[in-house]
């Protein structure tokens, strides 16, 4: 079975500054997509970023970024320019490649405060 | 964009009465539906994948028969939380894809809290 480890409870980050979350996982599958996902206060989930295993270029979405290591099964996420919006849970996610039942498997997240 | 309805938003009920939480798929069909579970400050964690027309299927220490999941259009499933009780009180998350679109990203609903007294 699929697991998503996110290994930092808690992270802050000064706004303007550069911050990056850790994920690992493991599986032993070789077609997948991972994810970031946020979840401010309130609770709506909303999809940062993408990356489908087979890519070996990180995503990239404006102030986010991914280093995505597949042989060390690491997708951590960079946030360049902190803003306080971008305070929030953040998880790691997995998701198998293909099938309509293909669930999601979500890290244990990381609460991320940006300090004015 | 595609859109998941959630309802409702929160809601709280006796101890022993029943809830139903709905999602529907606005602008899209939903053959299949994800149904999480979020205690505060916790992950996400899956209870069940529910299909349209066919019986769902559930996570390893979920009970089918205290939440009962239906999914009987392809733009509408429901979670019914039978003879809930304190501890049942959680987020409770619905997410899907457009039929066909089993690689695309999942949509979510805004979720349900529920607070059983």
């Amino acid at each position: 079975a699929q697991t998503v480890t996110q290994s930092q409870p808690e992270m802050s980050v000064q706004e303007a500054e550069t911050v990056t979350l850790s994920c690992t996982y493991d599986t032993s599958e070789s077609d997948y997509y991972l994810f970031w996902y946020k979840q401010p206060p309130s609770r709506q989930m909303i999809l940062v970023i993408r990356q489908e295993a087979y890519k070996q270029q990180n995503a990239t979405e404006n102030r986010f970024s991914v280093n995505f290591q597949k042989a060390a099964k690491s997708f951590s996420l960079k946030i360049s320019d902190s803003q306080l919006g971008d305070a929030a849970m953040y998880f790691c996610a997995y998701r198998t490649f293909g099938g309509a039942t293909n669930k999601l498997i979500f890290g244990t997240g990381t609460l991320l405060a940006v300090q004015p | 964009g595609a859109v998941v309805s959630q309802h409702p938003s929160w809601v709280i009920c006796k101890s022993g009465t029943s809830v139903k939480i709905e999602c529907r798929s606005l602008d899209f069909q939903a053959t299949t539906m994800f149904w999480y579970r979020q205690f505060p400050k916790q992950s996400l964690m899956l209870m069940a994948t529910s299909n349209e027309g066919s019986k769902a299927t559930y996570e390893q220490g979920v009970e089918k028969d205290k939440f009962l999941i239906n999914h009987a259009s392809l733009t509408l499933s429901t979670l019914t939380v039978t003879s809930a009780h304190p501890e049942d009180s959680s987020f409770y998350i619905c997410s899907t894809h457009s039929a066909g679109a089993y690689n695309s990203p999942l949509h979510f609903g805004n979720g349900t809290r529920l607070t059983v007294t």
